[in-house]
């Protein structure tokens, strides 16, 4: 099983939809958080969260919204998605005690299509 | 604030010659730096980092970069690519340590290895 498991991987949906992204972790890791990636951008950060209780926004927050439902677990959702919001997101996890800046581990990423 | 700028959206070499992928960054406290590899339809792994002591580093794959803070460069290096090195490299830098987190991305540089 992989480290960093995000669901779905791909996924088609229309303008105005709520749709959620998905993420767990197996790593036991306290950090985790919300990228996306557009062509010839980078990544830039959407939420982060410390631990359970602590949630934080990032570069690029407007338009979505996180819940840490465990430590394991973290979702990132569009209220009504747009498609401006067309794009790879990727969900990473790090470590506080043995370097919580470096992301660890890296989900294989969910292409978001929005229409 | 910080920044990091990659020069060069895309390098191309040929197997077994020497891969140079450039890093420039800003940051107005001592900076760790990072490089992450993403290969196709993968996400990102890192390959090595920087935070304080010795300035060359040594990553996987046979990677590795060296910090000039007097150039503000952390350029990645390889003496002899191989087809398997064929990917995305993202630059990231952090402003030091402490608590609080931010990493910030280059735009990445896609590395094509030729036969």
């Amino acid at each position: 099983d992989a480290d960093v498991t995000q669901t779905p991987r791909n996924r088609i949906t229309k303008t105005g939809k709520r749709i959620m992204l998905e993420c767990s972790q197996t790593k036991g890791h306290d950090r985790m958080y919300w990228y996306r990636q557009d062509p010839g951008l980078g990544l830039q950060l959407i939420y982060y969260s410390f631990d359970v209780k602590d949630i934080n926004k990032g570069e690029i927050s407007d338009g979505y919204s996180v819940s840490r439902q465990a430590q394991a677990k973290f979702s990132l959702s569009l209220e009504s998605a747009i498609p401006n919001q067309t794009a790879l997101y990727f969900c990473a996890t790090s470590d506080s005690r043995t370097g919580g800046s470096i992301l660890a581990f890296f989900g294989q990423g969910t292409r978001l299509t929005v229409v | 604030a910080q920044s990091v700028t990659q020069l060069g959206s895309h390098v191309s070499v040929s197997e077994g010659a020497l891969v140079l992928l450039r890093c420039n960054y800003s940051s107005s406290v001592p900076p760790y730096l990072f490089w992450y590899v993403q290969y196709p339809n993968q996400g990102l792994q890192l390959l090595l980092k920087y935070t304080t002591g010795a300035t060359l580093v040594k990553g996987i794959n046979g990677f590795e970069a060296e910090f000039k803070k007097s150039e503000t460069s952390f350029h990645l290096t390889k003496p002899s690519a191989h087809m398997s090195d064929a990917a995305e490299y993202f630059c990231a830098v952090r402003a030091g340590g402490g608590s609080n987190y931010k990493l910030t991305f280059g735009k990445g540089t896609l590395l094509t290895v030729n036969p």
